[in-house]
């Protein structure tokens, strides 16, 4: 069975903290790893990664994915308050077909 | 540029009820889909199409109904509904060719309560 294992599902930290987040998957016919941010409607698009070891980089986000040992992190430096949401690991299959996990809902305190 | 628009935005059916609920992109995306996300649990795709005609099912596709007649559109149907398909739905959209990045547009999202 395919599944996409997000952790920790929950987190709180002070606005200027670093925080990292995980994401293991054991999926068949893996084509990429998406990592998306969900506020209170529709997930945006955060980072697309398809190859081991190649740091994608976005402002004060970050994110890595290593395929040998199935998992992927991501990574934000000085947190603010606007970074409060929850975020979703997916990996795609192709063809419109993402297996996402449970996400983790980060919280960021002034 | 509309992107990905889903209506309505809120439902609440009685158990046993059918209803529709509609997608639609403007971005000529060969390839579109329905989600639905349950608290804790994450996405889970329902059914998808990667084309005019052709449709396939997801993950939970039990209880759903697609059909794609247009590339525009691509309409789920609840044909009988339950109180466990209390959920909020998500369509989505994405093309698929050389130099795509893939990048999957969702819609804004559909909230339905079955009682």
């Amino acid at each position: 069975e395919d599944k996409v294992v997000q952790s920790p599902l929950s987190l709180v930290v002070h606005e200027g903290d670093t925080v990292t987040l995980n994401c293991s998957y054991e999926v068949t016919n893996f084509r990429s790893l998406l990592w998306y941010k969900q506020e209170k409607k529709a997930p945006t698009f955060l980072f697309m990664l398809t190859s081991s070891g190649i740091e994608k980089k976005s402002g004060r986000l970050s994110s890595i994915l290593d395929k040998k040992e199935l998992f992927s992190i991501l990574n934000i430096t000085a947190t603010q308050t606007g970074d409060s949401a929850v975020y979703l690991c997916a990996v795609s299959q192709g063809a419109q077909k993402l297996v996402f996990g449970q996400g983790t809902r980060l919280t960021i305190n002034p | 540029n509309a992107g990905v628009t889903q209506t309505p935005k809120f439902q609440v059916l009685k158990t046993g009820q059918s209803m529709t609920l509609q997608c639609a992109q403007d971005m000529n995306h060969e390839y579109m889909s329905w989600y639905r996300q349950d608290p804790g649990m994450g996405l889970r795709l329902i059914h998808y199409s990667v084309g005019a005609g052709i449709t396939d099912q997801g993950e939970v596709p039990n209880g759903y109904n697609v059909s794609r007649s247009t590339t525009e559109d691509f309409p789920l149907r609840l044909l009988s509904a339950a109180p466990s398909q209390t959920s909020v739905y998500f369509c989505a959209s994405s093309y698929s060719g050389p130099g795509a990045r893939n990048t999957i547009y969702f819609g804004e999202g559909s909230w339905l309560t079955v009682v």
